[in-house]
């Protein structure tokens, strides 16, 4: 079955700066990865998502790029914000069917 | 549009109760997800269902647990004999699951204390 990857665990920035969290994935017959980002005690909220025909896709500071080949996928927030601070998650499914969850990246961003 | 419904919002329970968890989709979607997260962890998948179907199942334990989404109404899982170790946050999600809309959208959660 599908395994997925995520890294950092924690990662600490000052504002103003970037964050990248990377996560790698198994099944080569993925072909939808959402991010989430959750805020303490309260629900997974989707950030943004990309499908295996598109290798990137922006929306405003935050981005994500996909490597089929190499079966990797990763998220970069720009001009970080002490409102980024959050758990953030990767995920892969195959057309929606089955999800399979990163173990998450605590994002810290200093001011 | 309401957004994913779950309830109760919280629930405690003592070791050997059954605990019941009630998920509504988003108007229109016909596919439901659970997942558990336990504190300071990721979310674990447990099962996939479509109206009145078990599409997967595969990260539910075979023991105590259950799930189903009737033809009117929520989804529920169900926790029979809890244990300490059921304690938890349950959330669900719902998609419309039709082609280039696969994204699932998670309800609130409810927090199960088991003492």
């Amino acid at each position: 079955g599908e395994n997925v990857e995520q890294h950092p665990s924690t990662l600490s920035v000052q504002e103003g700066d970037s964050a990248v969290i990377k996560c790698t994935y198994s099944d080569s017959a993925s072909n939808y990865f959402p991010w989430y980002k959750q805020e303490l005690g309260k629900r997974p909220q989707l950030i943004i998502d990309i499908r295996s025909n598109v290798g990137e896709k922006k929306d405003q500071r935050i981005a994500v790029t996909l490597n089929k080949t190499a079966k990797h996928f990763s998220l970069h927030i720009t001009e970080t914000q002490p409102e980024d601070s959050a758990v953030y998650f990767c995920a892969a499914s195959e057309g929606g069917f089955k999800t399979i969850f990163g173990a998450g990246t605590r994002l810290f961003v200093k001011a | 549009n309401a957004g994913v419904m779950q309830n109760p919002r919280h629930l405690v329970r003592r070791r050997g109760q059954e605990a019941r968890l009630r998920c509504s989709p988003m108007k229109g979607h016909s596919h439901v997800y659970w997942y558990r997260q336990l504190p300071e962890e990721g979310l674990k998948f447990m099962v996939y269902l479509q109206k009145e179907n078990i599409i997967d199942e595969s990260g539910m334990p075979k023991e105590r647990f259950s799930a189903e989404f009737p033809k009117e109404g929520p989804s529920i899982l169900r926790i029979q004999q809890v244990v300490r170790g059921d304690s938890a946050a349950y959330f669900c999600a719902s998609s419309p699951f039709t082609a280039g809309r696969e994204t699932q959208y998670f309800g609130p959660g409810t927090r199960l204390l088991v003492l």
